[in-house]
């Protein structure tokens, strides 16, 4: 069965100190993984698709990597205003949708 | 460009009670999907359509209906409604299989009593 995992559930974060978010993934064969990040009442925003193991996308002080297991989104210095809950998803080869993991809730503190 | 447009934003419910949540796109994707999200539990895939007069049931599709029959138009009808329906529900589209990522709308909070 095709599965997301993100870690960590939450994350508090002093302004400017820098961290990663994680994104395991099991799936048989990978199409595609996203990022995207949700605001309070708001539906989800899309940043970035990840094709293969090696590739890195960036976005301000976003950068989303992949490995053959796992996909890392990177904050550098992060600011109040990236205070979010990002979502993992992907896509199988066998699949017409994509499944999304449960989200890292993250909060930057001023 | 409107993107993808969900009515109402918010509706309180009674039990046995049935609803349409509507859901129009502009951007001629030809890929639509309705998802709901409960609080830690991520977004469920309901029901989806790859185009008009074609849909597909998701991961938790029981209780719920669609239909497509334009390119721009994917509604959900719920029927006899229970308070396990109660939760966000989400419409998205995607120009094919979504590598360029779906766009969502902003919601509808559903609320069953």
């Amino acid at each position: 069965e095709d599965q997301v995992t993100q870690s960590p559930e939450a994350l508090r974060l002093q302004e400017g100190e820098s961290s990663s978010l994680n994104c395991s993934y099991t799936v048989s064969g990978l199409r595609g993984l996203f990022w995207y990040r949700q605001d309070p009442g708001k539906g989800p925003e899309f940043l970035f698709t990840l094709y293969s193991a090696g590739e890195e996308k960036e976005k301000e002080r976003l950068k989303a990597t992949l490995t053959k297991k796992e996909s890392f989104l990177h904050i550098t210095a992060p600011k109040p205003e990236d205070s979010a809950t990002y979502l993992c998803a992907v896509h199988a080869n066998r699949d017409d949708k994509i499944i999304f993991g449960k989200g890292t809730r993250l909060h930057i503190l001023p | 460009n409107a993107g993808v447009t969900q009515t109402p934003k918010f509706r309180i419910l009674k039990i046995g009670q049935s609803m349409t949540l509507q859901c129009t796109q502009d951007m001629n994707h030809n890929y639509m999907y309705w998802y709901r999200q409960d609080p830690g539990m991520g977004l469920k895939l309901i029901y989806y359509s790859v185009g008009a007069g074609i849909t597909d049931k998701g991961e938790v599709p029981n209780g719920y209906n669609v239909s497509r029959s334009t390119t721009e138009d994917f509604p959900l009808r719920l029927e006899l409604a229970a308070p396990s329906q109660t939760s966000v529900y989400f419409c998205a589209s995607s120009h094919g299989t979504g590598a360029y990522g779906y766009t969502f709308g902003s919601g509808t909070r559903l609320t069953v009593v």
